[in-house]
């Protein structure tokens, strides 16, 4: 069993949906989480960094841990084309991008 | 501005042909990684340096040497390419090893 289970997709929404995107993990130790995006053909860029359990929001981004079920969300809401993407989640037990343990990938495509 | 930058973007090699993978990036940047992208198995750090004049082993380092050529350059060698090596391969920098790192675009190699 790997460390982080990412569901590959595809998962196609239409435009304006709320698209929730989810990460399971086994180490409980892990506390940092991050959710990358990364367009076809191009290198992942950060989207999301949390610590420990709880929400962050950023704009139409929210990214949610839940340490007790070993699980971490990000939410899109009002989806554009433009988030058409493969999202990654990634996470370690200690602060270090060296330490990351990196998901598979959800492909997502918002169709117009 | 180019950010992080790799040559070549595609290679095609064929079995004990070796090879070097070239990464520069133009932010002053004291942390630079090499990382494997392969279906189904996520983002896998193969070697990174923490600093000029360090370098460290990552997760999956056999079959590939590395060299922090100055701040700016980090080179990744495959002495024998085997079919295993192929992958696509993204360098990628930050301030330091807890500070965002970002990518480059990525060089697809085919290794027949």
């Amino acid at each position: 069993q790997k460390e982080v289970e990412q569901d590959p997709g595809p998962l196609s929404v239409p435009e304006g949906a709320i698209v929730s995107l989810n990460c399971t993990y086994s180490n409980s130790a892990f506390q940092y989480f991050m959710w990358y995006r990364q367009y076809s053909r191009k290198g992942p860029e950060l989207l999301m960094y949390t610590y420990s359990s709880g929400n962050k929001e950023d704009g139409r981004f929210t990214a949610q841990v839940d340490k007790s079920s070993k699980y971490i969300s990000l939410f899109i809401r009002d989806s554009q084309p433009s988030d058409s993407a493969t999202y990654l989640c990634a996470m370690s037990a200690i602060f270090g991008n060296e330490k990351l343990t990196f998901g598979t990938g959800t492909r997502l495509t918002i169709i117009p | 501005n180019a950010g992080v930058t790799q040559t070549p973007k595609f290679q095609v090699l064929k079995t004990g042909q070796s090879m070097t993978l070239q990464c520069a990036q133009d932010m002053n940047h004291n942390s630079m990684y090499w990382y494997r992208q392969d279906p189904g198995m996520g983002l896998r750090l193969i070697y990174y340096s923490a600093s000029e004049g360090t370098t460290d082993k990552g997760e999956v380092p056999n079959g590939y040497n590395v060299s922090r050529l100055n701040k700016r350059e980090f080179s990744l060698r495959l002495e024998s390419a085997a079919p295993s090596q192929t992958s696509v391969y993204f360098c990628a920098s930050g301030r330091d090893p807890t500070d965002t790192q970002y990518f480059g675009p990525g060089t697809r190699l085919t290794v027949l």
